[in-house]
């Protein structure tokens, strides 16, 4: 069964490093999302991106925050500079349809933990 | 903002018990969906159940939809230890999906 994959699954970084999460999504997929979990809190969404570009971003997604499909396989989420509370679970979804009135179910990776220290 | 948030926060319950959980959201929707999420893992979807849909049905699962009170329930048959997890609702806005707090259920055998 196909499935979304994201690496790493733990990273510990120092406050202030730069962070890139990676992410495969499903082959298929046209649309691509990040989310990030706050330890078993709600789960907060970034951003959305369609057609190699942002369609929609969270507040939370700021300059901090960029987001690239360089490769036609490959989704990443970068951090600039990390800060104490950026820790969270980060997951990644994907989706054959956007949301909308044909809107399609969204498949997520487990997760990449980051803990900055 | 357009988030679901799901009541009761935490529920347990005895295996074979019926759970049920509810969602309120605030602004119209095109659709609304479950997840589920076992402790430390992805979110996995369960049910989507669509703004002119009042009820579905998935196996044990039943999803109840009132847009005009813009709440939904997820009720789960004869629960099992395995459901355990907590389950979340999604709502969206064209490409941004929103989730709640989730409701954290505990099935004791």
């Amino acid at each position: 069964e196909p499935e979304v994959t994201q690496t790493p699954s733990h990273q510990v970084t120092q406050m202030g490093q730069e962070v890139i999460l990676r992410c495969v999504p499903i082959s298929n997929h046209l649309y691509f999302y990040w989310y990030r979990q706050i330890l078993g809190q709600k789960v907060e969404f970034l951003v959305s991106f369609y057609n190699n570009e942002i369609s929609e971003k969270s507040e939370i997604f700021d300059d901090q925050f960029s987001v690239e499909r360089p490769d036609g396989s490959n989704f990443t989420l970068k951090i600039r500079s990390t800060k104490l509370e950026d820790s969270a679970m980060y997951f990644c979804a994907s989706s054959a349809m956007g949301g909308g009135l044909n809107t399609g179910e969204l498949f997520f990776g487990e997760g990449s933990r980051l803990t900055v220290l | 903002s357009q988030q679901g948030e799901e009541d009761p926060q935490a529920l347990s319950i005895q295996e074979g018990e019926n759970a049920t959980m509810n969602c309120s959201y605030k602004t119209s929707i095109n659709n609304l969906q479950w997840y589920r999420q076992n402790s430390g893992r992805g979110l996995v979807h369960l049910i989507l159940i669509r703004s002119n849909e009042r009820e579905k049905h998935s196996g044990r699962l039943r999803v109840t939809l009132d847009t005009s009170k813009k709440s939904s329930s997820l009720l789960i048959t004869a629960s099992r230890a395995a459901d355990t997890a907590s389950y979340f609702c999604a709502t969206d806005n064209f490409n941004k999906f929103y989730f709640g707090s989730g409701t954290k259920l505990n099935v004791k055998p």
